[in-house]
């Protein structure tokens, strides 16, 4: 049974570049939502996908924007990067569209000098 | 939106003290889900409570939500190195978590 599995593991941009995230959610989920987590602090929600579109957003701004595929894996895209970007990037599934548990992945660090 | 505090930040206990971490909200929650989070790791599902005054025990670690539904606590009985981590609630409403409680377990 494939749990949350997300690309690449580690990632280094330099300001104002693009970056693109990926995540294949775990083995029957169909609901994907984005989290950045910065060192030492709580994860922060960026937005949820749910058959393909975006359901939820948190306070982020629109440099950050999402897809979702038929097959539910999803793709964090985040323009025009700051340092203040660094951080580590969860993906988490669950089912239904719904807030039941959430299954994360092990993160992508992204560190932008 | 609805923020969740946790207190304390950090907690130190000897191994095989009691551990308790609280999460308080201004207003009255739908749900509440308790993570765990190892160093370097990613967070883990432990509990989703959603009743008035719920009680939720897994082995040495017991939950309960708040009869107002706006606070809910996380009691882990004797400590053990492995459950240090960060712990975090989250109002499952809003996807909002809480800056979590760091703990640590000296043996």
């Amino acid at each position: 049974d494939a749990g949350v599995t997300q690309s690449p593991t580690h990632l280094i941009k330099t300001r104002g570049q693009q970056v693109t995230l990926r995540c294949s959610p775990k083995s029957g989920h169909d609901t994907v939502s984005w989290y950045q987590q910065a060192l030492g602090q709580g994860p922060q929600f960026i937005f949820q996908y749910y058959e393909e579109e975006e359901r939820q957003r948190g306070n982020f701004p629109d440099r950050f924007s999402g897809h979702q595929f038929p097959n539910y894996s999803s793709e964090l895209n985040v323009n025009a990067l700051l340092l203040g970007d660094s951080a580590l990037y969860l993906c988490a599934s669950s089912l239904g569209g719904t807030r039941g548990s959430l299954h994360f992945g092990n993160g992508t660090r992204l560190t932008v000098t | 939106g609805q923020q969740v505090m946790q207190i304390p930040q950090y907690q130190h206990v000897q191994e095989g003290e009691d551990f308790t971490t609280y999460c308080n909200s201004s207003t009255t929650l739908s749900n509440i889900q308790w993570y765990k989070q190892r160093p370097g790791g990613h967070p883990v599902f432990l509990i989703q409570l959603v009743k008035s005054g719920e009680v939720k025990k897994q082995k040495r670690l017991t939950f309960q939500f708040g009869e107002a539904k706006k606070n809910s606590s996380l009691h882990i009985t004797a400590t053990q190195t492995t459950d240090v981590g960060t712990y975090f609630c989250e109002n499952g409403q809003n996807f909002v978590f809480g800056p979590g409680t760091r703990l640590s377990v000296l043996p």
